[in-house]
């Protein structure tokens, strides 16, 4: 079965960086598949942040794609995420996610496997 | 920006049909996904390419697709259906950006 778990600081002070990782067992990321970042305000909708394949390449939302860095380390098969200049309103419930992507003709990009979540607040 | 739109909520009585939808232009290119969330829980799949249901999810969750809207029918709505529902697709301008719809509340009255 695969199971994610994201980790990182809870609480991030406004302008620094929001960092997180997400920890991957059941499956190897080297394997395949594309690996997500969601997010979700509280009470608010959800959020794609960006992507990653176990090659490293890499496409974000370009909303946001000014300030994060997505990354892969296949030997501890986690993946990351960074989110620098956080304010307020990137506090949110950050959920990491197995995506399902492919191009071409008949084209799939879903996500089938989720972390639990964890909230990040941004406050001084 | 792509967008995707749902209608802000659903009530439905127990045993009764849900249907919710999910607008978008590139939907006609693009294949739609549902996913069901309840309080402070991560979504769960329930639609993929559409139509199809991933296994472990009941049959009474079925998608369909109809030029720009797509649909998520819930028949037989049981209490446990309660939840907010996302639709997902992508923009078909080649970058493949991820999108999601705004989300809808089902309620089970």
């Amino acid at each position: 079965q695969v199971q994610l778990q994201e980790s990182g600081p809870g609480l991030v002070k406004p302008s620094e960086t929001l960092s997180l990782t997400c920890a991957v067992s059941g499956y190897s990321i080297s394997s395949g598949y594309y690996w997500g970042w969601i997010r979700q305000p509280p009470g608010k909708g959800l959020e794609w942040i960006g992507s990653i394949y176990h090659s490293g390449s890499t496409y974000y939302n370009p909303s946001l794609k000014s300030r994060v860095t997505i990354s892969v380390d296949t030997s501890k098969n986690q993946f990351s995420l960074k989110l620098s200049s956080v304010t307020a309103a990137d506090t949110a419930v950050y959920y990491c996610a197995r995506q399902d992507r492919a191009t071409g003709p008949a084209p799939i990009c879903y996500f089938d496997y989720w972390g639990q979540g964890t909230l990040v607040t941004v406050s001084s | 920006s792509y967008e995707l739109t749902q209608p802000p909520s659903v009530s439905v009585s127990p045993g009764q049909t849900a249907r919710i939808t999910c607008s978008g232009d590139a939907l006609p290119k693009q294949y739609a996904y549902w996913y069901q969330q309840k309080p402070g829980q991560a979504p769960v799949l329930v639609i993929y390419k559409d139509s199809e249901r991933p296994s472990g999810i009941p049959e009474r969750f079925s998608g369909s697709s109809s030029g720009t809207t797509v649909t998520l029918t819930i028949s037989g709505v049981q209490a446990e259906d309660e939840a907010d529902y996302y639709c997902q697709s992508a923009d078909s301008s080649g970058t493949y950006e991820v999108v999601f719809g705004g989300g809808t509340k089902l309620t089970v009255l």
